[in-house]
Protein backbone atom coordinates (compact mmCIF):
# COMPACT_ATOMS: atom_id res chain seq x y z
CA UNK A 1 0.00 0.00 0.00
CA UNK A 2 0.86 3.90 -0.24
CA UNK A 3 3.00 5.22 2.84
CA UNK A 4 5.57 8.00 3.85
CA UNK A 5 8.90 6.90 4.05
CA UNK A 6 12.25 8.09 5.70
CA UNK A 7 15.65 7.69 3.29
CA UNK A 8 18.07 7.12 6.60
CA UNK A 9 17.31 5.15 9.96
CA UNK A 10 19.83 7.06 11.25
CA UNK A 11 21.76 10.23 11.28
CA UNK A 12 24.69 11.64 13.86
CA UNK A 13 25.95 15.46 13.88
CA UNK A 14 28.12 17.05 16.03
CA UNK A 15 26.97 19.84 18.10
CA UNK A 16 26.07 22.87 16.51
CA UNK A 17 25.91 21.24 12.87
CA UNK A 18 22.86 21.98 10.81
CA UNK A 19 20.51 18.77 10.54
CA UNK A 20 18.34 17.60 7.01
CA UNK A 21 15.90 14.57 7.66
CA UNK A 22 14.33 13.49 4.71
CA UNK A 23 11.02 11.68 4.06
CA UNK A 24 9.61 10.24 0.61
CA UNK A 25 5.91 10.04 0.12
CA UNK A 26 3.86 8.22 -2.56
CA UNK A 27 0.21 9.34 -2.44
CA UNK A 28 -0.19 12.10 -4.82
CA UNK A 29 -3.79 12.89 -2.92
CA UNK A 30 -1.87 13.74 0.30
CA UNK A 31 -1.97 17.59 0.34
CA UNK A 32 -1.08 17.92 4.56
CA UNK A 33 2.30 17.25 5.79
CA UNK A 34 3.67 17.19 9.58
CA UNK A 35 6.89 16.49 11.21
CA UNK A 36 6.96 14.80 15.11
CA UNK A 37 9.77 14.30 17.64
CA UNK A 38 9.03 11.56 19.61
CA UNK A 39 11.70 10.90 22.69
CA UNK A 40 12.20 8.05 24.50
CA UNK A 41 9.05 7.02 26.45
CA UNK A 42 6.32 9.80 25.28
CA UNK A 43 4.64 10.51 22.61
CA UNK A 44 4.73 12.42 19.36
CA UNK A 45 5.60 16.12 19.92
CA UNK A 46 4.33 18.83 16.83
CA UNK A 47 7.09 20.39 15.63
CA UNK A 48 6.17 21.87 11.82
CA UNK A 49 3.31 21.51 9.48
CA UNK A 50 2.76 22.37 5.72
CA UNK A 51 0.33 22.38 3.38
CA UNK A 52 0.79 21.37 0.20
CA UNK A 53 -0.12 25.00 -1.64
CA UNK A 54 3.23 25.81 -0.05
CA UNK A 55 6.67 24.77 -0.67
CA UNK A 56 8.70 25.98 2.35
CA UNK A 57 7.27 27.16 5.92
CA UNK A 58 9.95 28.41 8.67
CA UNK A 59 9.84 27.84 12.85
CA UNK A 60 11.94 28.78 15.39
CA UNK A 61 15.35 26.86 14.18
CA UNK A 62 13.56 24.47 11.47
CA UNK A 63 12.48 24.53 8.30
CA UNK A 64 10.32 22.05 6.02
CA UNK A 65 10.32 21.99 2.27
CA UNK A 66 8.11 20.16 0.38
CA UNK A 67 8.85 19.44 -3.36
CA UNK A 68 5.48 18.14 -5.01
CA UNK A 69 7.22 17.29 -8.30
CA UNK A 70 9.49 14.25 -6.58
CA UNK A 71 6.99 14.01 -3.56
CA UNK A 72 9.96 14.61 -0.88
CA UNK A 73 9.83 16.02 2.22
CA UNK A 74 12.63 17.28 4.39
CA UNK A 75 13.61 18.99 8.30
CA UNK A 76 15.93 21.00 8.45
CA UNK A 77 16.84 21.89 11.71
CA UNK A 78 19.58 24.86 12.02
CA UNK A 79 22.50 24.66 15.36
CA UNK A 80 21.51 21.11 16.77
CA UNK A 81 21.54 21.35 19.58
CA UNK A 82 21.70 17.58 22.13
CA UNK A 83 18.12 18.44 23.45
CA UNK A 84 17.41 17.64 19.57
CA UNK A 85 18.22 13.88 19.76
CA UNK A 86 14.77 11.92 19.11
CA UNK A 87 13.53 10.54 16.60
CA UNK A 88 11.95 11.59 13.99
CA UNK A 89 8.44 10.92 11.98
CA UNK A 90 7.03 12.12 9.21
CA UNK A 91 3.39 12.10 8.72
CA UNK A 92 0.64 12.94 5.86
CA UNK A 93 -2.83 12.86 5.70
CA UNK A 94 -5.83 14.08 3.41
CA UNK A 95 -6.32 17.92 4.32
CA UNK A 96 -9.81 17.47 5.85
CA UNK A 97 -10.90 17.44 9.34
CA UNK A 98 -10.58 14.45 11.29
CA UNK A 99 -8.76 12.33 8.78
CA UNK A 100 -5.90 9.76 10.11
CA UNK A 101 -2.55 10.16 9.49
CA UNK A 102 -0.12 8.04 7.94
CA UNK A 103 3.79 7.85 9.23
CA UNK A 104 6.83 7.13 8.12
CA UNK A 105 9.28 4.66 9.56
CA UNK A 106 11.08 7.73 11.90
CA UNK A 107 15.00 8.67 11.51
CA UNK A 108 16.63 8.46 15.00
CA UNK A 109 18.92 11.36 15.43
CA UNK A 110 22.01 11.51 17.46
CA UNK A 111 23.50 14.89 18.78
CA UNK A 112 27.00 14.52 20.18
CA UNK A 113 28.47 17.43 21.92
CA UNK B 1 -6.77 19.96 30.20
CA UNK B 2 -4.43 21.17 27.88
CA UNK B 3 -2.56 18.18 27.01
CA UNK B 4 -3.91 14.57 26.02
CA UNK B 5 -3.88 12.37 29.25
CA UNK B 6 -3.61 8.88 29.23
CA UNK B 7 -3.64 6.10 32.00
CA UNK B 8 -2.12 3.48 33.21
CA UNK B 9 1.35 4.41 31.98
CA UNK B 10 1.89 0.67 31.60
CA UNK B 11 -0.33 -2.32 31.35
CA UNK B 12 0.45 -5.92 31.73
CA UNK B 13 -1.73 -8.84 30.96
CA UNK B 14 -1.47 -12.42 30.53
CA UNK B 15 -2.45 -14.28 27.11
CA UNK B 16 -6.35 -14.21 26.34
CA UNK B 17 -6.70 -11.46 29.60
CA UNK B 18 -8.74 -8.13 28.77
CA UNK B 19 -6.98 -4.71 28.42
CA UNK B 20 -8.73 -1.73 28.61
CA UNK B 21 -6.95 1.88 27.81
CA UNK B 22 -8.35 5.42 28.36
CA UNK B 23 -7.98 8.45 26.76
CA UNK B 24 -8.69 12.13 28.03
CA UNK B 25 -8.22 14.91 25.05
CA UNK B 26 -7.73 18.36 25.36
CA UNK B 27 -10.71 20.08 26.41
CA UNK B 28 -12.91 21.63 23.55
CA UNK B 29 -11.07 19.04 20.92
CA UNK B 30 -13.65 17.46 18.42
CA UNK B 31 -11.67 14.61 17.28
CA UNK B 32 -9.93 11.38 18.99
CA UNK B 33 -7.65 9.05 17.36
CA UNK B 34 -5.92 6.08 18.88
CA UNK B 35 -2.58 4.65 17.27
CA UNK B 36 -0.78 1.38 17.64
CA UNK B 37 3.21 1.92 17.68
CA UNK B 38 5.02 -1.18 17.71
CA UNK B 39 8.64 -1.81 18.64
CA UNK B 40 9.30 1.94 18.27
CA UNK B 41 8.77 1.67 15.11
CA UNK B 42 5.64 2.95 12.66
CA UNK B 43 2.35 3.63 13.77
CA UNK B 44 -0.58 2.47 12.69
CA UNK B 45 -4.25 4.15 12.80
CA UNK B 46 -6.76 2.00 14.68
CA UNK B 47 -9.63 4.11 14.62
CA UNK B 48 -11.16 7.45 15.12
CA UNK B 49 -13.99 9.36 17.04
CA UNK B 50 -15.64 12.65 16.06
CA UNK B 51 -16.97 13.95 19.65
CA UNK B 52 -19.09 10.19 20.92
CA UNK B 53 -19.22 9.35 17.02
CA UNK B 54 -17.29 6.90 15.24
CA UNK B 55 -15.35 8.63 12.52
CA UNK B 56 -12.99 6.13 10.82
CA UNK B 57 -12.94 2.59 11.77
CA UNK B 58 -10.96 1.41 9.09
CA UNK B 59 -7.97 0.34 10.92
CA UNK B 60 -9.76 -1.37 13.70
CA UNK B 61 -9.03 -5.48 14.32
CA UNK B 62 -12.85 -6.01 14.30
CA UNK B 63 -12.68 -9.38 16.14
CA UNK B 64 -11.33 -8.33 19.56
CA UNK B 65 -10.76 -4.33 19.53
CA UNK B 66 -13.77 -1.80 20.63
CA UNK B 67 -13.80 1.97 21.56
CA UNK B 68 -15.61 4.03 22.85
CA UNK B 69 -15.99 8.02 23.50
CA UNK B 70 -18.87 8.80 25.65
CA UNK B 71 -19.59 12.19 26.62
CA UNK B 72 -18.68 13.49 30.30
CA UNK B 73 -16.27 10.67 30.14
CA UNK B 74 -12.50 9.36 29.03
CA UNK B 75 -12.61 8.05 25.57
CA UNK B 76 -11.56 4.20 25.90
CA UNK B 77 -9.74 1.31 23.86
CA UNK B 78 -10.51 -1.77 24.99
CA UNK B 79 -9.21 -5.55 23.60
CA UNK B 80 -10.80 -8.39 24.14
CA UNK B 81 -8.69 -11.56 24.81
CA UNK B 82 -5.23 -10.18 24.34
CA UNK B 83 -2.35 -11.56 22.35
CA UNK B 84 1.17 -11.38 22.11
CA UNK B 85 1.45 -9.30 18.96
CA UNK B 86 -0.99 -6.70 20.81
CA UNK B 87 2.31 -5.91 22.71
CA UNK B 88 2.93 -1.80 21.64
CA UNK B 89 2.03 1.08 23.00
CA UNK B 90 -0.75 2.78 22.03
CA UNK B 91 -1.25 6.73 21.67
CA UNK B 92 -3.90 8.69 21.63
CA UNK B 93 -4.33 11.54 19.69
CA UNK B 94 -6.79 14.57 19.62
CA UNK B 95 -7.40 17.58 17.37
CA UNK B 96 -9.85 20.78 17.19
CA UNK B 97 -12.32 20.96 14.35
CA UNK B 98 -11.67 24.35 12.72
CA UNK B 99 -13.66 23.85 9.98
CA UNK B 100 -13.56 22.01 6.79
CA UNK B 101 -9.26 21.33 6.64
CA UNK B 102 -7.45 18.71 9.08
CA UNK B 103 -6.28 20.21 12.34
CA UNK B 104 -2.93 19.73 14.42
CA UNK B 105 -2.98 16.43 15.93
CA UNK B 106 -1.32 16.32 19.29
CA UNK B 107 -0.54 12.76 21.32
CA UNK B 108 -1.18 11.46 24.85
CA UNK B 109 2.26 10.49 25.80
CA UNK B 110 0.97 6.64 25.30
CA UNK B 111 0.02 3.19 27.59
CA UNK B 112 2.32 0.61 27.05
CA UNK B 113 0.69 -3.08 27.12
CA UNK B 114 3.06 -6.12 27.25
CA UNK B 115 0.92 -9.56 27.03
CA UNK B 116 2.85 -11.92 28.63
Amino acid sequence: GESVGLHLPTLSVQEGDNSIINCAYSNSASDYFIWYKQESGKGPQFIIDIRSNMDKRQGQRVTVLLNKTVKHLSLQIAATQPGDSAVYFCAENIDQAGTALIFGKGTTLSVSS
Amino acid sequence: GEEVAQTPKHLVRGEGQKAKLYCAPIKGHSYVFWYQQVLKNEFKFLISFQNENVFDETGMPKERFSAKCLPNSPCSLEIQATKLEDSAVYFCASSQYSGENTDTQYFGPGTRLTVL
